[in-house]
């Protein structure tokens, strides 16, 4: 069982290229959600999904997409990559009752610096 | 401003001793909340949850206190360790605009363990 992964744990950057940073969980959890975590702030929800197929925006979703298209797994794409996007991202999987995102498990993270 | 906030940035406490770090909340719809420690270079790790309707929750060496009254909610760890030393942020539960619920964040409070 390993958990929540991500891949790659660093990259880098030029400004305007795209990029698209992997997440997969093999625990079967239908809550998926990606943040981002800036130096002297907590983290902040890009997008989140409940289950394959819908997926949802968070407080800072411009510049980013997902999608869905199977449990395991859960796709954060760069479009257009800018200097702003310089951060850490997490990738986080938990069991959902309703629709109530219980314990989460967050991945290593993947550091992202844009030039 | 973020909803949820803590009153100190940094905590220092001598080993052996007990430590409470303190977080405020501004919604008080909010019926969830989280307790995560962040070490150096990983992705935050579950410790403690609370529901609304509760008002105390412990677990092993540590104990989550809400005060639905005044909005605050906190984390007292016991007989502190060496490895407590890491970010601790604290984070609520918020209802979309699709009903679907996801956690905010506070910005964290860097806990240091002195030998």
């Amino acid at each position: 069982n390993a958990g929540v992964t991500q891949t790659p744990k660093f990259q880098v950057l030029k400004t305007g290229q795209s990029m698209t940073l992997q997440c997969a969980q093999d625990m079967n959890h239908e809550y998926m959600s990606w943040y981002r975590q800036d130096p002297g702030m907590g983290l902040r929800l890009i997008h989140y999904s409940v289950g394959a197929g819908i997926t949802d925006q968070g407080e800072v979703p411009n510049g980013y997409n997902v999608s869905r298209s199977t449990t395991e797994d859960f796709p954060l794409r760069l479009l257009s990559a800018a200097p702003s996007q310089t951060s850490v991202y997490f990738c986080a999987s938990s069991y959902s009752m309703g629709a109530v995102p219980y314990e989460q498990y967050f991945g290593p993270g993947t550091r992202l610096t844009v030039t | 401003g973020e909803s949820v906030g803590l009153h100190l940035p940094t905590l220092s406490v001598q080993e052996g001793d007990n430590s409470i770090i303190n977080c405020a909340y501004s919604n008080s719809a909010s019926d969830y909340f989280i307790w995560y420690k962040q070490e150096s270079g990983k992705g935050p790790q579950f410790i403690i949850d609370i529901r609304s309707n509760m008002d105390k929750r412990q677990g092993q060496r540590v104990t989550v206190l809400l005060n639905k009254t005044v909005k605050h909610l906190s984390l007292q760890i016991a007989a502190t360790q060496p490895g407590d030393s890491a970010v601790y942020f604290c984070a609520e539960n918020i209802v979309s605009n699709f009903g679907n619920e996801k956690l905010t964040f506070g910005t964290g409070t860097r806990l240091t363990i002195i030998p």
